[in-house]
């Protein structure tokens, strides 16, 4: 989900279980998303990508779901593991120029044993 | 492939020094751009660069200033560092959007930590 300031939201999820990220993004002509990772004291790590043209996208362990009428775009982690903690990141290339990249706030997620 | 490399990973700064962070990067990407990040917040885009010799404004550029004058280098210069500088800064590349069959996501450095006292 989004937030403001300095309080990110945080999914606490229990080992094993599946994750579900939302991300709600804001400009209508933006035709690609991509969701990243980033561990404590370090950049972001690119997870999966989709285009505006698609609705789904799965990878290993992850899919992505793209919402177009609601402007809405998911990230699902299938069986969580301890190392998949740190903050989720969606980012919309804004659709009026390749190369400019606008995240979200990001997202905590804190899997527990 | 070393990827993107960012120099220095740290740096202190007194105010109103001017200082130069540096980015490379070895896989042949046409896109490159910059970005800061503020405590619990995602990355605003300061400069990006679609090629070698272009560059334009992204969402806080002021107070830093880009150069592409090659392919592989995309230096951000600040010109007289203010504490409201302080921050983790960025450096992004890609491939053009048009390249068919390449991995479109943004590859990032680690980051270079800057702190203006």
């Amino acid at each position: 989900g989004e937030s403001v300031g300095l309080h990110l939201p945080t999914l606490s999820v229990q080992e094993g279980d599946n994750s579900i990220i939302n991300c709600a993004y804001s400009n209508s002509a933006s035709d690609y998303f991509i969701w990243y990772k980033q561990e404590s004291g370090k950049g972001p790590q690119f997870i999966i990508d989709i285009r505006s043209n698609m609705d789904k996208r799965q990878g290993q362990r992850v899919t992505v779901l793209l919402n177009k009428t609601v402007k809405h775009l998911s990230l699902q982690i299938a069986a969580t593991q301890p190392g998949d903690s740190a903050v989720y990141f969606c980012a919309e290339n804004m659709g009026d120029s390749w190369g400019k990249l606008q995240f979200g706030a990001g997202t905590q997620v804190v899997v527990t044993p | 492939n070393a990827g993107v490399t960012q120099t220095p990973k740290f740096q202190v700064l007194k105010t109103g020094q001017s200082m130069t962070l540096q980015c490379a990067q070895d896989m042949n990407h046409e896109y490159m751009s910059w970005y800061r990040q503020d405590p619990g917040m995602g990355l605003r885009l300061i400069h990006y660069s679609v090629g070698a010799g272009i560059t334009d404004q992204g969402e806080v550029p002021n107070g830093y200033n880009v150069s592409r004058s090659t392919t592989e280098d995309f230096p951000l210069r600040l010109l007289s560092a203010a504490p409201s500088q302080t921050s983790v800064y960025f450096c992004a590349s890609s491939y053009s959007k048009g390249d068919r069959g390449r991995n479109y996501g943004y590859t990032f450095g680690s980051g270079t930590r800057l702190t203006v006292v």
